[in-house]
């Protein structure tokens, strides 16, 4: 069964600092890998996926992900964080194959000091 | 397009009480989740299904059922509440694979069983 590891839970940035958000899955097959973002009082709204091809993924509002296959790693990034990227940041992997299952990590709270 | 709607929003029960969540989508997707949300242990999954008539177990299955009797809803029952089941649930839909996979997540039901 697949896991995902979020090793930083709270994470406090000056406006204007880059981000790196660690994620790191457990599985041995091919995988679909996912970043979720929660604002205060809201539900998950997807920031980008990874399902194939270049392992450079850009998604919504400035940030991207690299997958890196050989440290099962898929970290976030932004280089300029703005105080409206306060809220709780989802990894999230799916197996490529035969699996329905669409697991979490445990979520990192960014706290942008303006 | 309403997307991922759930209902109730918010409810109070009293131990030993039931009550059945609803969760109902309108983007025509095989898959549906229901997840609960606790504070440091990101979301996990309770019960899903892969499409109409079909249900299968999640990570934290106890203590809670699921109906799928119509592909757009998708129902999560608690039978006797516990105050370890105060939580915040979330449903989700998405399609059943490739390229297109996203899961798409409902507001949320707050619930404190007292």
């Amino acid at each position: 069964a697949q896991s995902v590891s979020q090793h930083n839970h709270h994470v406090i940035l000056s406006e204007a600092a880059s981000l790196e958000l660690g994620c790191n899955y457990s599985y041995g097959g091919t995988v679909n890998l996912f970043w979720y973002v929660q604002y205060p009082g809201q539900h998950l709204q997807l920031l980008l996926k990874y399902f194939s091809g270049d392992p450079l993924v850009k998604g919504i509002k400035g940030f991207e992900a690299e997958f890196i296959k050989s440290k099962f790693s898929f970290n976030l990034r932004k280089p300029s964080v703005q105080w409206s990227d306060t809220a709780e940041y989802f990894c999230a992997v799916r197996a490529n194959f035969g699996n329905e299952k669409l697991t979490f990590g445990t979520g990192t709270r960014l706290t942008i000091i303006p | 397009n309403a997307g991922v709607t759930q209902t109730p929003k918010f409810r109070v029960l009293k131990t030993g009480q039931s009550m059945t969540l609803l969760c109902a989508q309108d983007m025509n997707h095989e898959y549906m989740y229901w997840y609960r949300q606790d504070p440091g242990m990101g979301l996990r999954l309770i019960h899903y299904s892969v499409g109409e008539g079909t249900t299968a177990k999640g990570e934290v299955p106890d203590g809670y059922n699921v109906s799928r009797l119509k592909k757009q809803n998708f129902l999560l029952g608690l039978e006797s509440a516990a105050p370890s089941q105060t939580s915040v649930y979330f449903c989700a839909s998405s399609y059943s694979g490739g390229r297109f996979y996203e899961a798409f997540f409902g507001q949320g039901t707050r619930l404190t069983v007292v």
